[in-house]
């Protein structure tokens, strides 16, 4: 069963916690990615994954680190979370294919009050 | 700068109509395009992709066509269904590789009425 599964679904912190966002796909693909996507604005790109302790950074990285130690795990981390990272944090998934399909997972709905 | 623009913002048409959503964009080089659905509260779900200049697909109810000349793809929907009710999001690849980048339209929230 192709899956990227997130977690958690929905997740209220306070400014200047620590957040950490969990993904995991069964695809065994090498590219992961996580986006924010905001009211109005299409997905933006915050890290991308190649593999294993592979990451570059997206568009919009300040404030956000990631994880990758395993294949099938991607996380991203908010150090000391700001407000203006309220958003839902997508994560997805590709194999390494020519034009092969993206595999999204449903998203985090994140909220820093 | 916004490199995908979609149109219309929203739409809402009466189940068994058809209707058409539109992508412009000025991404380069642009591989491919593809058109999502994204139902409220879930993930992107992947509807067609096209990669050549004048391509043309067809899904079911979905079908897709790519100006790659003028930058411009259109995704019809025929006889609409209340579940048809999503943001549908153009996005165009400038590789065909993962070492591209995927550039997204905000999306068209379409309503499908009874």
């Amino acid at each position: 069963d192709m899956k990227v599964t997130q977690m958690p679904r929905y997740l209220i912190k306070r400014m200047g916690e620590n957040v950490l966002l969990e993904c995991g796909q069964d695809m065994s693909h090498e590219t992961m990615y996580w986006y924010r996507q905001d009211p109005g604005l299409g997905l933006q790109l915050i890290y991308i994954s190649y593999d294993v302790d592979s990451n570059s950074e997206g568009d919009i990285p300040k404030g956000y680190r990631v994880s990758r130690k395993k294949r099938e795990h991607f996380s991203l981390i908010l150090d000391s979370a700001k407000t203006n990272q309220t958003s839902v944090y997508f994560c997805a998934s590709s194999s390494r294919k020519l034009n092969t399909e993206v595999f999204f997972g449903k998203g985090t709905r994140l909220t820093v009050v | 700068k916004t490199q995908v623009e979609q149109s219309p913002q929203s739409l809402v048409v009466r189940q068994g109509e058809n209707c058409v959503l539109q992508c412009n964009y000025s991404v380069t080089p642009d591989n491919h395009l593809r058109w999502f659905k994204q139902d409220t509260g879930k993930g992107l779900v992947s509807l067609t992709v096209l990669v050549h200049e004048n391509d043309k697909t067809s899904n079911g109810r979905y079908s897709a066509t790519l100006d790659k000349d003028a930058k411009h793809s259109t995704l019809h929907i025929t006889a609409t269904l209340l579940d048809d009710t999503a943001t549908y999001i153009c996005v165009v690849g400038d590789r065909g590789s993962a070492l591209g980048r995927l550039h997204f339209g905000a999306g068209t929230q379409l309503i499908v009425i009874p």
